[in-house]
């Protein structure tokens, strides 16, 4: 079965501390990786990765796919109070020739100033 | 913002009623996804549409329908409704049919029944 698995569930830490969240994934026909940022409401895009061991980076948010054992990191570096919130990845899965967005349980991350 | 428009932003109602959540995507694009999010679930796909067809079907009930209307917008009937249904009710945009870049998210219509 088809499935998106992130960890932790839950995480909180303090200002400037750096924090590794995980997503794992077991997807036929894998093509791509997505992360998303929920604050209060609408989910916001962060990456999108496709292709494994390269690297994407915005500010002090990076993340890498790892293809061959079938997980990517969120790395947050310095964080800082704005940066809690429920961090969501997602993969596309191709079902009788449509694809869905299939998203994992997500980590609910706070930052304590 | 996404430009992705959804309402009512909240509505609540009671068991057994049926209500209707209206989506206007992105200006330009042609697919609308329908995911629900509730506190145990995570977000659960519903639905795709795709210029006015039904493209991909999720945990859809049978209870719930959709539609894409040839402006685009796309609305979202809940039917006999039960306490389980309560929820955040997310639409989502895209150009193309399949998911190669990021789905534009719109606001949410929070649904509470009581």
């Amino acid at each position: 079965e088809d499935k998106v698995v992130q960890s932790p569930l839950s995480l909180v830490v303090h200002e400037g501390d750096t924090v590794t969240l995980n997503c794992s994934y077991e997807v036929t026909n894998f093509r791509s990786l997505l992360w998303y940022k929920q604050e209060k409401k609408a989910p916001t895009f962060l990456f999108m990765l496709t292709s494994s061991g390269i690297e994407k980076k915005s500010g002090r948010l990076s993340s890498i796919l790892d293809k061959k054992e079938l997980f990517s990191i969120l790395n947050i570096t310095a964080t800082q109070t704005g940066d809690s919130a429920v961090y969501l990845c997602a993969v596309p899965l191709t079902i009788q020739g449509a694809q869905k967005l299939v998203f994992g349980q997500g980590t609910r991350l706070t930052i304590n100033p | 913002d996404s430009g992705v428009t959804q309402t009512p932003k909240h509505l609540i109602t009671a068991t057994g009623q049926r209500v209707t959540l209206r989506c206007s995507p992105r200006s330009g694009d042609l697919s609308v996804y329908w995911y629900q999010q509730s506190l145990d679930q995570g977000l659960q796909f519903l639905i795709q549409y795709y210029n006015g067809e039904e493209r991909a079907k999720g945990n859809i009930l049978e209870r719930f329908s959709a539609q894409q209307f040839p402006d685009l917008h796309s609305e979202l009937n809940l039917s006999s409704l039960e306490l389980g249904d309560s929820a955040l009710y997310f639409c989502a945009s895209s150009v193309q049919a399949g998911i190669t870049g990021e789905l534009f998210f719109g606001e949410g219509s929070r649904l509470t029944v009581l």
